[in-house]
């Protein structure tokens, strides 16, 4: 079946650590895919995306997300995680197709310790 | 810039009533989404809107729910005869469509808590 699967349901970091959160997608051919952060409370707001092109896309706070075909994924890093990245992260995509909507992972809750 | 803004934040009604949400895209957008987050379901997709039609209505989860969209603008998703597993947080996105037909980046708004008693 057609997912998105963020394999880690809670990590725990602590300050200044580096930071993998991991992402996998079953679509046949290469969709569009983002990465969301939610911080309590809070809406939605897009960290990156990667459409096409080069496979290490940067995005704001300094994080960072590189697709790998041969491995199906698209994992988020940061080298250095700040107690402000204290949320959720949601991987989503959007499969080719034709389709728009978004389809998203569960999710992975990120706790920062100082 | 204004972002997408949703009306009201918050919304407790009793079971069995109707309730109408209200989502206000970027100015622009042509396509519009709804989405639901709720415990036990995550973060599921509703309805797209492109300009005033909904050519995908996949998700929404029975005949108690329909939305509109009028003039390529606001739009509203009602629910009828509400239940308690219709609690949930309902959140509105909207993006450019680009000359291909595809969406591009999805901006959120910041949702509508809907509790259900």
């Amino acid at each position: 079946a057609q997912s998105v699967t963020q394999p880690d349901i809670h990590i725990t970091v602590s300050e200044g650590a580096s930071l993998e959160l991991r992402c996998n997608y079953s679509y046949g051919a290469t969709p569009y895919l983002f990465w969301y952060v939610q911080s309590p409370g809070q809406g939605l707001q897009l960290l990156l995306k990667y459409f096409s092109g080069d496979t290490l896309v940067q995005g704001i706070k300094g994080f960072e997300a590189e697709f790998k075909r041969s491995q199906s994924s698209f994992n988020l890093r940061k080298p250095s995680v700040h107690w402000s990245d204290a949320a959720e992260y949601f991987c989503a995509v959007v499969p080719l197709r034709g389709y728009n909507k978004l389809i998203f992972g569960a999710g992975t809750r990120l706790a920062v310790h100082p | 810039g204004a972002g997408v803004s949703q009306s009201p934040s918050n919304k407790v009604t009793e079971k069995g009533k109707d309730v109408e949400l209200r989502c206000d895209p970027i100015s622009g957008h042509t396509a519009l989404y709804w989405y639901r987050q709720s415990l036990g379901q995550g973060l599921e997709f509703l309805i797209y809107f492109q300009g005033n039609s909904a050519p995908d209505k996949s998700g929404l989860p029975s005949d108690r729910f329909s939305a509109e969209r009028t003039g390529g603008s606001v739009s509203t998703l009602t629910i009828q005869r509400t239940q308690q597993e219709d609690s949930a947080v309902y959140l509105c996105a909207s993006s450019i469509t680009t000359a291909g037909g595809r969406t591009d980046t999805q901006y959120f708004g910041p949702g509508t808590r809907l509790t259900v008693l």
